[in-house]
């Protein structure tokens, strides 16, 4: 059965300073790893999308890398903002599409 | 496109209530899903729907949980008789079919007392 960790559970850090952000993945027979972003009360919202062939993706100041014999991704943000506070939730996709997701990451940048 | 669309944001209900949760996805796509968060596990993939007919509903908690997709542009997901235990947000995405990007809804908050 496929588990999906993120580590750290929280992270908090100043205005500026670059957000890495780690996801592991016990099965490596995946479709796709999906980053999402979940604010307080919302639903989740799309932010990168890795088919299992490729190493990276990239959009604006986030980038996510994928080592899929590993089973890690991590995320980065560069020159973090205090809009970037949410949870970033990592999720792996099987056959359908169908989505397991990890804990979550909640990050608090400080202005 | 609006993208998904889930109706209501909020529902309270009591104990032992019939519950339905409604869910609109993006037009075009042919798979669907429902998911529920909790504090407790996380999210976790209840059922999903390929063209209309559920595939997977192996998450499915209980035989007090149903889903039905009449046609491609709304699903409902029912809870009946429903529990404290269910209080939870459920989610509602859609994709292509394949391993393509998941949109999800903004969810129903449910809570049951």
């Amino acid at each position: 059965k496929q588990e999906v960790t993120q580590i750290p559970a929280a992270l908090s850090v100043p205005e500026g300073e670059n957000l890495v952000l780690n996801c592991s993945f016990t099965d490596s027979a995946i479709y796709n790893l999906q980053w999402f972003r979940q604010d307080p009360g919302k639903g989740l919202t799309s932010l990168l999308l890795i088919q299992s062939s490729q190493r990276e993706q990239t959009s604006g100041r986030l980038n996510a890398s994928l080592d899929k014999s590993s089973g890690r991704s991590t995320l980065y943000i560069a020159a973090s903002q205090p809009g970037d506070s949410a949870t970033y939730l990592c999720a792996v996709s099987a056959a359908g599409n169908k989505l397991t997701f990890g804990g979550g990451t909640r990050v608090l940048v400080k202005p | 496109d609006a993208g998904v669309i889930q109706s209501p944001r909020h529902e309270v209900t009591e104990m032992g209530q019939e519950v339905t949760l409604r869910c609109k996805p993006i037009s075009g796509h042919n798979s669907l899903f429902w998911y529920r968060q909790t504090m407790m596990r996380g999210l976790e993939l209840l059922i999903y729907f390929n063209n209309n007919v559920p595939i997977d509903d192996s998450g499915m908690p209980e035989d007090r949980f149903s889903a039905k997709m009449p046609n491609a542009s709304f699903s409902t997901l029912k809870i009946q008789p429903s529990e404290p235990r269910d209080s939870a947000v459920y989610f509602c995405a859609s994709s292509f079919a394949g391993p393509t990007e998941a949109f999800f809804g903004q969810g129903t908050r449910l809570t049951v007392v």
